[in-house]
């Protein structure tokens, strides 16, 4: 079975400039989460889908994220614009049964 | 206030010497506890997940246990492969959100 898929993994952009990160869970999980890691601390949530339908946005910065989840498979989560404070890894993640969660590799940003 | 509460920040073995993180959390509720393997430059890796007091699992050199209030990781007989951040985090019973800890570093040493 393939695991959660991100791309692209690195990411190195000027501030001010827009960035967009992809995931596609592992099929048939109908839960989405896009968490972001900074360095030496745990993933925290930025937003959670079940579906298309985001049920959890209460910690995305909705002032420059954005994130959509069309037919409710892959997820595009886009910073608009960058801001130094947002070099960090973001991770997705899909919940499969019973409730396990299962995590992609990351992409890591880095806003010069 | 922090939910999660890992400690120590890093610990040093040397391979067989045997030790225990640990995992302290606040929650109204708990739905589960869950423990992930994070190697550098990859995303956190599923160990287990704890659902209620006196619950214990293990996988190979790795048991992990719960109380009401913390989680243990026990590591025994450690080998350098074993070398890895791991994660703690807790799921709220109204929610399906995973708050983590910081993490605990181990490096074990041949």
């Amino acid at each position: 079975e393939a695991g959660v898929v991100q791309s692209p993994r690195y990411k190195i952009i000027e501030k001010k400039q827009p960035v967009a990160f992809w995931c596609n869970p592992i099929s048939g999980h109908n839960t989405l989460y896009w968490y972001r890691q900074n360095l030496g601390q745990g993933p925290e949530l930025l937003i959670r889908y079940e579906n298309e339908e985001a049920v959890d946005d209460s910690q995305l910065p909705k002032d420059r994220f954005s994130a959509e989840r069309l037919k409710g498979v892959d997820s595009t989560l886009k910073i608009q614009p960058a801001e130094l404070g947002d070099s960090a890894v973001y991770l997705c993640a899909s919940r499969g049964q019973p409730n396990e969660q299962f995590f992609g590799p990351g992409t890591r940003l880095t806003v010069l | 206030e922090d939910q999660v509460t890992q400690s120590p920040e890093a610990l040093r073995l040397q391979e067989g010497e045997s030790s225990s993180l640990n995992c302290s959390y606040t929650v109204s509720g708990l739905r589960g506890l869950f423990w992930y393997r994070q190697d550098p430059g990859k995303g956190p890796e599923f160990l287990f997940t704890l659902y209620s007091a006196g619950e214990e699992k293990e996988k190979e050199r790795l048991k992990a246990t719960l109380t009401k209030k913390e989680s243990f990781l026990h590591i025994t007989a450690p080998k350098p492969e074993d070398s890895a951040t791991y994660l703690c985090a807790v799921q709220e019973l109204n929610d399906y959100k995973l708050s983590f800890g910081a993490g605990t570093t181990v490096t074990v040493r041949a």
